[in-house]
């Protein structure tokens, strides 16, 4: 199993539904999880952190954690053209010591006007 | 604002020049990393570090070097440069438990 895996993409969504970003990890000790999003020619940009368990909501975006399956998501609620961009998830794996990040591979969401 | 900077946005090098890319942080943060990212590969770790003068190997560090003099700045150095160097570089720093904060890019072309 890779260690953090994003399903397949592009996703391609209309404007104002919801879009599902999925990522699953495989270290089950992690305890942070983190959602960056990138925009064609630009760095990554971090845009969600998650802790615990549940759901946490900054605006339009919603993370879910679900340790016991080892899966983590990004929601993003009345989606706009401007969310167009890769969102790569990224968890610290234990074993790799001193705050290093391992990055899924990303998957590139298109919003249509 | 955490603020990360790279000295160069858009680099051109000849093939066996030795080049150095600088990082600067300004928000006091022990670790500093740097990657590569390449189409279809994601986001390569090359080198860290984790305090002054310290440093570990990433995923990719053969061909690379890297420099950590002070807590603030972290330099990348391609000892000769080959057309496989070819990238975008990007740096970042953290301080645990928080995410990683990135700078800008210097996209690199190695001829």
């Amino acid at each position: 199993q890779k260690e953090v895996e994003q399903n397949s993409g592009p996703l391609s969504v209309p404007e104002g539904a919801i879009a599902s970003l999925n990522c699953t990890y495989s270290d089950r000790v992690s305890q942070s999880f983190f959602w960056y999003r990138q925009y064609s020619g630009k760095s990554p940009e971090l845009i969600m952190s998650i802790y615990s368990n549940g759901d946490k909501e900054d605006g339009r975006f919603t993370a879910q954690l679900n340790k016991a399956s080892q899966y983590v998501s990004l929601l993003i609620r009345d989606s706009q053209p401007s969310d167009s961009a890769t969102y790569l998830c990224a968890v610290p794996l234990l074993r790799r010591a001193n705050s290093k990040l391992t990055f899924g591979k990303g998957i590139t969401l298109s919003v249509r006007p | 604002d955490v603020k990360v900077t790279q000295s160069s946005r858009y680099l051109v090098k000849r093939t066996g020049e030795k080049v150095f890319l600088e990082c600067v942080q300004d928000m006091d943060h022990e670790n500093m990393f740097w990657y590569r990212q390449d189409p279809g590969l994601g986001l390569r770790l090359i080198y860290f570090s984790y305090d002054v003068k310290m440093k570990e190997k990433g995923d990719i560090p053969e061909g690379y070097s890297v420099s950590r003099e002070k807590k603030e700045r972290f330099s990348l150095i391609l000892e000769s440069a080959s057309t496989n160097q070819t990238s975008m570089y990007l740096c970042a720093s953290s301080r645990a438990p928080v995410g990683q904060y990135f700078g800008p890019g210097t996209r690199l072309t190695v001829l």
